[in-house]
C-alpha cells in the first residue's frame, strides 16, 4: 500500500502559522475520520499531536490544530516558535489492514 | 505509569529470523490495540501490524507472510516473530498502544529496538 503524501519540508518564521498536508484516498482519509499526527525530534520517539482529525490530546499546545477536506487533511501549526523544528507525520486508518503512515514533512524555523 | 519496553533487535543475516518483544506496564496487552511501527535510518514512519484486542491481526503488505504478531496476557507482553529477513527490514522497531478514546491511534510508544539486517 501507498504511503499518504505529505510536502517534504515546509518552512516559517517564529510567530507565523504553517500548514501541512496530507493527502489519501477514499480508502484512508476520505473514507474515515480516523486522521492522527505525530511529532518526531531527531532521535526521540514520536509525540502524538491530533487523533481524529482535530482533537488534542491532553498536554499539547492549542497552537496545533487540524482540519479535513475530501481526501486530504491538515495540520496547522499557528505561532511557531523554535522548539516546533521536527518531523511531522500523519496516520490514517484504511480499510486495506487497518493503518498508513504519512511520507512525513520536516518543519524548519528560520 | 503506561510503559512499553522493546527488546529482541540485534545484526542477522539476510534470510534469518528474530523476535521482538514489547513488555508493558501500567495495562494490560489484552485489552489494548498493540502495534509495531518501524523506521529505517533516515526514513519515515512505517507501520507494520497490529493485534485488535479480539485477537483480530494485520499486517503491511510489505511484511505478509514473513511477520507474525502476538501476545502473552500472562506475561503481559506483544512480540513480533521476524522471519526471512531482508536488508530493508533494516530499521528501528517501535511498539505502540493505542489511546482509550481513539484505536486507530498510536498514543504510547517504546524507545524501539534496532534491527540490522546485512551480511
Amino acid at each position: 500500500q501507498s504511503a499518504l503524501t505529505q510536502p517534504a519540508s515546509v518552512s516559517g518564521s517564529p510567530g507565523q502559522s504553517i500548514t501541512i498536508s496530507c493527502t489519501g484516498t477514499s480508502s484512508d482519509i476520505g473514507g474515515y475520520s480516523y486522521v492522527s499526527w505525530y511529532q518526531q525530534h531527531p532521535g526521540k520517539v514520536p509525540k502524538l499531536l491530533i487523533f481524529e482529525v482535530n482533537n488534542r490530546p491532553s498536554g499539547v499546545s492549542d497552537r496545533f490544530s487540524g482540519s479535513e477536506s475530501g481526501n486530504t487533511a491538515s495540520l496547522i501549526i499557528s505561532g511557531l516558535q523554535a522548539e516546533d523544528a521536527a518531523d511531522y507525520y500523519c496516520s490514517s486508518y484504511t480499510n486495506r489492514n487497518f493503518l498508513v503512515f504519512g511520507t512525513g514533512t520536516r518543519v524548519t524555523v528560520l | 505509569e503506561v510503559q512499553l519496553v522493546e527488546s529482541g533487535g540485534g545484526l542477522v543475516q539476510p534470510g534469518g529470523s528474530l523476535r521482538l518483544s514489547c513488555a508493558v506496564s501500567g495495562f494490560a496487552v489484552r485489552s489494548q490495540y498493540m502495534s509495531w511501527v518501524r523506521q529505517a535510518p533516515g526514513k519515515g514512519l512505517e507501520w507494520v501490524s497490529v493485534i485488535y484486542t479480539a485477537g483480530t491481526t494485520y499486517y503491511a503488505d510489505s511484511v505478509k507472510g514473513r511477520f507474525t504478531i502476538s501476545r502473552d496476557n500472562s506475561k503481559n507482553t506483544v512480540s513480533l516473530q521476524i522471519h526471512n529477513l531482508r536488508v530493508e527490514d533494516t530499521a528501528i522497531y517501535y511498539c505502540a498502544r493505542d489511546i482509550d478514546e481513539a484505536v486507530t491511534t498510536l498514543g504510547f510508544w517504546g524507545q524501539g529496538t534496532l534491527v540490522t539486517v546485512s551480511s
